[in-house]
């Protein structure tokens, strides 16, 4: 079966310190992995996937397949980084998405 | 102006009534999807769509029904079998995996289904 969990339901930092934001799957596959956002009163958005490899405002994700992670990264967070972080997973044959319960990051002043 | 459409965004129903929530795309995409989205569970798909005409349950199927009449739209209906169905509800589409993987999902702005 196909999981996805993200261990922090929150995760606060300051300003400028680095934060990683966690996620591991269960697949015996070869999943693609994505991280999607949610900004207050915004919709749901792709952050960035990792057979892009690049860096999206900042933030990178390094699939680790030996672990089974794909945890999110960013060396100075900043305020408008504030928002509802989903990790989510695409089986290699299929057509359907699966979602980890999503990680809120508050980055205080 | 591309994007998804949901319908209503608030939809209030009494124990007992069915409701159907609308989602309709202008992205030409193939696949459509519906999502239910709870505080502290995440996204669960309720059902997807590839083609129309054609749709295949997800992980939380019962209780709901779907058609695929048209390549646009894919409307949910939550029956008064669905045992829980206050919740936030989520169309998305995509286009179908090609060779290059999976492709993005673009959301909706939601539908907030209430029971009363």
């Amino acid at each position: 079966a196909q999981r996805v969990t993200q261990p922090e339901k929150l995760l606060s930092v300051f300003k400028g310190a680095p934060v990683e934001l966690k996620c591991n799957y269960s697949y015996s596959g070869s999943p693609e992995l994505f991280w999607y956002v949610q900004y207050s009163r915004q919709r749901l958005q792709l952050l960035l996937r990792h057979i892009s490899r690049e860096s999206i405002k900042g933030f990178t994700a390094d699939l680790n397949k030996g672990e089974t992670s794909f945890h999110l990264k960013k060396p100075f967070a900043q305020e408008e980084d504030s928002a509802m972080y989903y990790c989510a997973l695409s089986p290699n044959y299929g057509q359907n998405f699966v979602f980890g319960p999503g990680t809120r990051l508050s980055v205080l002043p | 102006d591309g994007g998804i459409t949901q319908s209503p965004k608030y939809l209030f129903r009494k124990e007992g009534q069915n409701v159907t929530l609308s989602c309709e795309q202008n992205l030409n995409h193939d696949a459509m999807y519906w999502y239910r989205q709870d505080p502290g569970q995440g996204l669960r798909l309720i059902y997807y769509s590839q083609i129309v005409n054609d749709f295949q349950k997800g992980d939380i199927a019962e209780g709901y029904s779907v058609s695929r009449e048209k390549k646009e739209s894919f409307p949910l209906t939550v029956t008064s079998a669905q045992k829980n169905p206050t919740a936030f509800y989520l169309c998305a589409s995509s286009i179908v995996r090609g060779l290059s993987g999976a492709n993005v999902l673009t959301f909706g702005a939601g539908s907030r289904l209430t029971v009363l």
